[in-house]
């Protein structure tokens, strides 16, 4: 079935340096790729998206890279900021008539002040 | 419209009762998914509406678990005669169904069963 695999399961960065979480999907159909963040008690919240179209995507300190050959997609955060302490999460998606995202296990990423 | 908002956002009940969680997703948005999300782990798919139908179920969904949409606009989630393993985070999202997929989540109802 489909499937997303999502690593590290942690990660502890000192501020001001860089994260990078990697994911890999099974489904090859998969055509949108977005990444969560996720802070206690809240509901996921979308940060960045990627389509199958692209290979690279940024907003600002957060970029999205997709390698659909080997269907990769990982995200990257600079300049890290204490604020940017939280679970990501990356997901998988096929935008036909009935699909359903399918979510990786999550990252949860630390920032050493 | 401030969102997709969920209620109650935390919920004890005991074994064997039943629970209703409601979700009213961002206005327009014709896409309705519930997901339950336990310690550590990420979202896992329950059910999927598009407008009032239901159109798909995980096998997660036991028999004890029913999701309606009847007006196409709310969901509910009803859990009877509940288990100690029903306790975790039910998550409710939403989103359009006209090329702009991006699915917008609310906070959760957080249910422990004792």
């Amino acid at each position: 079935g489909e499937n997303v695999e999502q690593h590290p399961s942690t990660l502890s960065v000192q501020e001001g340096d860089s994260a990078v979480i990697k994911c890999t999907y099974s489904d090859s159909a998969s055509n949108y790729f977005p990444w969560y963040k996720q802070e206690l008690g809240k509901g996921p919240q979308l940060i960045i998206d990627i389509r199958s179209n692209v290979g690279e995507k940024k907003d600002q300190r957060i970029a999205v890279t997709l390698n659909k050959t080997a269907k990769h997609f990982s995200l990257h955060i600079t300049e890290t900021q204490p604020e940017d302490s939280a679970v990501y999460f990356c997901a998988a998606f096929r935008y036909s008539s009935a699909s359903k995202i399918i979510f990786g296990s999550g990252t949860r990423l630390s920032i050493r002040p | 419209d401030t969102g997709v908002s969920q209620d109650p956002r935390h919920k004890i009940t005991k074994r064997g009762q039943n629970v209703t969680f409601r979700c009213d997703p961002i206005s327009e948005h014709n896409r309705l998914y519930w997901y339950r999300q336990t310690l550590g782990q990420g979202p896992e798919f329950l059910t999927y509406f598009q407008n009032e139908a239901q159109l798909e179920k995980s096998r997660l969904l036991s028999d004890r678990f029913s999701a309606e949409r009847p007006k196409g606009s709310f969901s509910t989630l009803e859990i009877q005669r509940t288990e100690q393993g029903d306790s975790a985070m039910y998550l409710c999202a939403s989103s359009l169904n006209q090329g702009n997929t991006e699915a917008f989540f609310g906070q959760g109802t957080r249910l422990t069963v004792v």
